[in-house]
C-alpha cells in the first residue's frame, strides 16, 4: 500500500514561510486521486488546510485560504505545502495524506514544525 | 467554516458500548453523506475507522458502526476493550468542497 512521508524544516521563523513536501512511495500521484494536508497543534485537534488533485486543482480551508498554497509535482512523485506569515499558532505535527473517495484512507507519520525565533 | 462539535470525552468498561456524536450543520453533516472517523493513538498518524457514514475499510473491527440523523452523525463502539482507548474524530465534506473536523473525543476504557 502506499507510503507518504512528509520533510522539511522543522522550525521557521515568526513572519517566516513554512515549506513542506510530501514523498509518495508509488505511482499513485499520476493517477485519479486528492492529495490532502492536515496539521494538529501540540495537544490540540486536527484541523484540515486543503487538498490538491493529480491535476493540480485545490481547495483550501477559508480560515488559511490567504497564506497557503499546495502544489502537486508528479515527475517527483510528491505534492509541497506552503504557509506564508507564519506565527506561534502555526507550530504544529503537519500530516500529508492521500484521499480515498470523501475521507483520508492514507496519512503520513506527520513533522512537527515550530515558529519560533 | 466552524469545527464540528463532539464531547470531550467519553468513557465506559470493557465490555460495554459507548457512542460519540458529531454535530455540525446542514452544510456538512446535514448535506452530505460524507462523514469520516478516525481513531488516533497518542504520537500516532490518525486511523480511519468509518467512511461515508457507516462503512468500515477493510480490517476495521466490526464492533465500530457509523449513523447519521439530520445534522449529528455517531459513531458507536461495542464490546469495548482497552486498545480502543484514544482520542476519536470525525470529519465531514462541505458544500464549500472542503472539509471540516470534529473538535475529537478522548476516549477512557475503565
Amino acid at each position: 500500500q502506499v507510503q507518504l512521508q512528509e520533510s522539511g524544516p522543522g522550525l521557521v521563523k515568526p513572519s517566516g514561510t513554512l515549506s513542506l513536501s510530501c514523498a509518495v512511495s508509488d505511482g499513485s500521484i499520476r493517477t485519479t486521486n486528492w492529495w490532502s494536508w492536515v496539521r494538529q497543534p501540540p495537544g490540540g485537534g486536527l484541523e484540515w488546510i486543503g487538498q490538491i488533485s493529480h491535476g493540480g486543482d485545490t481547495d483550501y480551508s477559508p480560515s488559511l485560504k490567504s497564506r497557503v498554497s499546495i502544489s502537486i509535482d508528479q515527475s517527483k512523485n510528491q505534492f509541497s505545502l506552503k504557509l506564508n506569515s507564519v506565527t506561534a499558532a502555526d507550530t504544529a505535527v503537519y500530516f500529508c495524506a492521500r484521499n480515498s473517495g470523501r475521507s483520508i484512507g492514507y496519512w503520513g507519520q506527520g513533522t512537527l514544525v515550530t515558529v519560533s525565533s | 467554516q466552524s469545527a464540528l462539535t463532539q464531547p470531550a470525552s467519553v468513557s465506559g468498561s470493557p465490555g460495554q458500548s459507548i457512542t460519540i456524536s458529531c454535530t455540525g450543520t446542514s452544510s456538512d453533516v446535514g448535506g452530505y453523506n460524507y462523514v469520516s472517523w478516525y481513531q488516533q493513538h497518542p504520537g500516532k498518524a490518525p486511523k480511519v475507522i468509518i467512511y461515508d457514514v457507516n462503512n468500515r475499510p477493510s480490517g476495521v473491527s466490526n464492533r465500530f458502526s457509523g449513523s447519521k440523523s439530520g445534522n449529528t452523525a455517531s459513531l458507536a463502539i461495542s464490546g469495548l476493550q482497552a486498545e480502543d482507548e484514544a482520542d476519536y474524530y470525525c470529519s465531514s465534506y462541505t458544500s464549500s468542497n472542503t472539509y471540516v473536523f470534529g473538535t475529537g473525543t478522548k476516549v477512557t476504557v475503565l
